[in-house]
């Protein structure tokens, strides 16, 4: 079974411009959750999904946002894109949102910002 | 918000030798993991804790869920080449919910 997918694997974009990231759960998965990892430190959570729902979000400014489709994928969308901005994206999967199941991760989205 | 203090930041050891890293919180977390991530991939899932006290071996790895639910460790035995990468630690305060990570213990060996 294939694991966590993200797109793009690389992204360069300019400040003021907008992304988006794309992700595919895990088969069977329906929560979705997204991380931004800056160089040399650990993940740090901006947004949780559950069927669709928004179940939490972290310390991150209204320019990110992200939903989650019928079929459990899930986008995230920065917008007027600053240099510090620059990171990995990770996403994760889990079951559901209420067992001890696991997330576990796609090899994310490198963002360069210039 | 929370934070996770990771320890040692990095380890530099000889191929063979046992290690130990830990990672304490100033708060409670009802579940603790331990990933390792290499270079250009995400984070992979080592081993899940969820039980004060717990302690739950994956091959050469074994972790354990501190007591006071504010701490958890991580012990490599007979370390070879491929252990090579940065280990994170994570707590979770509600199944299901979202992870608050640790700084990341990197870790190097000689062959």
């Amino acid at each position: 079974d294939a694991g966590v997918t993200q797109s793009p694997t690389h992204l360069i974009k300019t400040r003021g411009q907008h992304v988006t990231l794309r992700c595919s759960p895990i088969s069977g998965h329906k929560s979705v959750s997204w991380y931004q990892q800056v160089l040399g430190q650990g993940p740090q959570f901006i947004f949780q999904y559950y069927e669709k729902e928004e179940r939490g979000r972290g310390n991150f400014p209204d320019r990110f946002s992200a939903r989650q489709f019928p079929n459990y994928s899930s986008e995230l969308n920065v917008n007027a894109l600053l240099l510090g901005d620059s990171a990995l994206y990770l996403c994760a999967s889990s079951f559901d949102g209420g067992s001890n199941q696991p997330q576990h991760f796609g090899d994310g989205t490198r963002l360069s910002i210039l | 918000g929370q934070q996770l203090n990771q320890s040692p930041q990095s380890m530099f050891i000889q191929e063979g030798e046992d290690v130990s890293m830990n990672c304490t919180s100033s708060s409670i977390f009802n579940t603790w993991l331990w990933y390792k991530q290499d270079p250009g991939e995400g984070p992979v899932l080592l081993i899940a804790l969820y039980k004060a006290g717990e302690l739950t071996s994956n091959g050469r790895l074994t972790a354990q869920f501190g007591i006071t639910r504010k701490d958890s460790f991580l012990n490599i035995s007979a370390s070879i080449p491929s252990d090579v990468g940065i280990y994170f630690c994570a707590g979770q305060l509600q199944a299901g919910n979202m992870l608050t990570f640790g700084g990341g213990t990197r870790l190097m060996v000689k062959p």
